[in-house]
């Protein structure tokens, strides 16, 4: 059973410009949670979607956006880039949503590293 | 607000030996999950271990396992035999629930080192 994919790995873009990260989920995982993670805020939560709806967003600028498709993958986008939008990018995905309380284990991607000159 | 306080930014421990890394956390719910996630040098978040609040038992996962104290709201992790696989970062967090809606809420890590 494969893992949560995320694509791509590593990427560098120039302030101003926008990105455009993408996460498949564990077959049947209905759930897609996107961390964003720096040295000096640690890992913080940015959205949640479950059956293509937005259901919790973090304490992020508007300019951090996402989106789930029918088949549960998801991206998120930020426009124009700031240097503080450098991080590791963790999509998670887990079977259920916060409407079950069981048997409902998150698991996590490897990351999109994103690097802003 | 839920928080989740890792108090030791750094362990060290020998090879074969055993370790205990601490975890504390803060909420008013009675029903809730924890986890221990590892993350080595490559970035990617592992799971080690959960815990349903509801279960009194302690969850165990080969040489991984839980001293979970409810009512302290402690949930500390022991590795046994320690390997030099296991160094990486360790996180404990919390499994918040907003209007049928979840999250994971991250204490800041502990940077375990296995010394040879």
């Amino acid at each position: 059973k494969a893992g949560v994919t995320q694509t791509p790995r590593y990427l560098i873009k120039t302030r101003g410009q926008q990105v455009t990260l993408s996460c498949s989920p564990i077959s049947g995982h209905r759930s897609v949670s996107w961390y964003q993670q720096t040295p000096g805020q640690g890992l913080q939560f940015l959205f949640e979607y479950f059956s293509e709806t937005q259901r919790n967003k973090g304490n992020f600028p508007g300019r951090f956006s996402g989106r789930q498709f029918s088949n549960s993958r998801s991206e998120m986008n930020v426009s124009t880039l700031e240097l503080g939008d450098s991080a590791l990018y963790l999509c998670a995905s887990s079977r259920l949503t916060g409407t079950s309380n069981s048997g409902n284990t998150i698991y996590f991607g490897e990351g999109s590293w994103l690097t802003v000159v | 607000a839920q928080t989740v306080t890792q108090s030791q930014p750094e362990m060290s421990v020998q090879e074969a030996e055993t370790v205990t890394l601490s975890c504390t956390y803060d909420t008013s719910e009675s029903d809730y999950y924890l986890f221990w996630y590892k993350q080595p040098p490559s970035r990617q978040m592992i799971l080690v271990i959960r815990q349903e609040a509801y279960k009194q038992q302690n969850a165990t996962e080969n040489r991984f396992s839980v001293n979970f104290q409810k009512a302290a709201k402690s949930f500390s992790l022991k590795i046994s035999d320690s390997q030099l696989g296991d160094a990486a970062m360790y996180f404990c967090a919390y499994r918040v629930i907003i209007q049928g809606a979840q999250k994971l809420v991250f204490g800041q890590g502990t940077r375990l080192t296995i010394n040879p």
